[in-house]
């Protein structure tokens, strides 16, 4: 049972472009959903997170928008950089029952941003 | 700086020996997380402590898996008789505690197992 997907595995842009990453979900409990980007061989870094109670969170290039009544959050990287290629992760939690940080994630989408 | 140093980085060990992995919290964290991912997966949540007390385990922690977090400082991962189906990267998290950050997960570097 994939609680969170990114159906998307892969993804490709050009320098400068805007990158969007989509990811949907389908347990109603999830009240807080992070982003976090990988290269090879290292673990994952923290991008940004929101809250259920908002639906949009900015961090200079990084946009997080969540629509709760269509599930679905996405990330939208504006300018894509070369930089930025990596494995992109969603990952979703219920604060009120896992305050031990039992994070779901998705599988993941690769970003290649083209020069 | 991931918060965390996990070691060792790599590790190749034939099937059925055991093998453990350390992580060692950089500063002070009272929780403490261990993940795996598998290739083409995300992160899949094994275990956390909160401070030596190990308060949830995943189903995915079968008996060959054993951790431990003794005093509350370091924590060490151990696999027992290794299957290539144990080949995956083993993540140590942590909390910041910052009440800014939430439940946000910061992750270390990894430690890579190949069972061959």
């Amino acid at each position: 049972d994939q609680q969170v997907k990114q159906n998307s595995p892969s993804l490709s842009v050009q320098e400068g472009r805007i990158s969007i990453l989509n990811c949907d979900y389908t347990n109603s409990m999830f009240d807080y959903f992070l982003w976090y980007k990988k290269y090879p061989a290292e673990g994952p870094t923290f991008l940004i997170s929101i809250s259920s109670i908002k639906d949009k969170n900015e961090d200079g290039r990084f946009t997080v928008f969540l629509n709760k009544s269509a599930k679905h959050l996405s990330l939208h990287i504006v300018p894509s950089q070369p930089g930025d290629s990596a494995v992109y992760f969603c990952a979703a939690i219920t604060q009120i029952y896992n305050q031990g940080g039992k994070l779901i994630f998705g599988q993941g989408t690769e970003l290649s941003v083209k020069p | 700086d991931t918060g965390v140093s996990q070691n060792p980085r790599h590790k190749i060990t034939k099937r059925g020996q055991n093998v453990t992995f350390r992580c060692d919290p950089i500063s002070e964290h009272n929780r403490l997380y261990w993940y795996r991912q598998t290739l083409g997966q995300g992160p899949e949540f094994l275990t956390y402590f909160q401070n030596e007390a190990q308060l949830e385990k995943s189903r995915l922690l079968s008996d060959r898996f054993s951790a431990e977090r003794p005093k509350g400082s370091f924590s060490t991962l151990e696999i027992q008789r290794t299957e290539q189906g144990d080949s995956a990267m083993y993540l140590c998290a942590f909390n910041s505690g910052r009440a800014s950050s939430g439940n946000t997960i910061y992750f270390g570097e990894g430690s890579w197992l190949t069972v061959v």
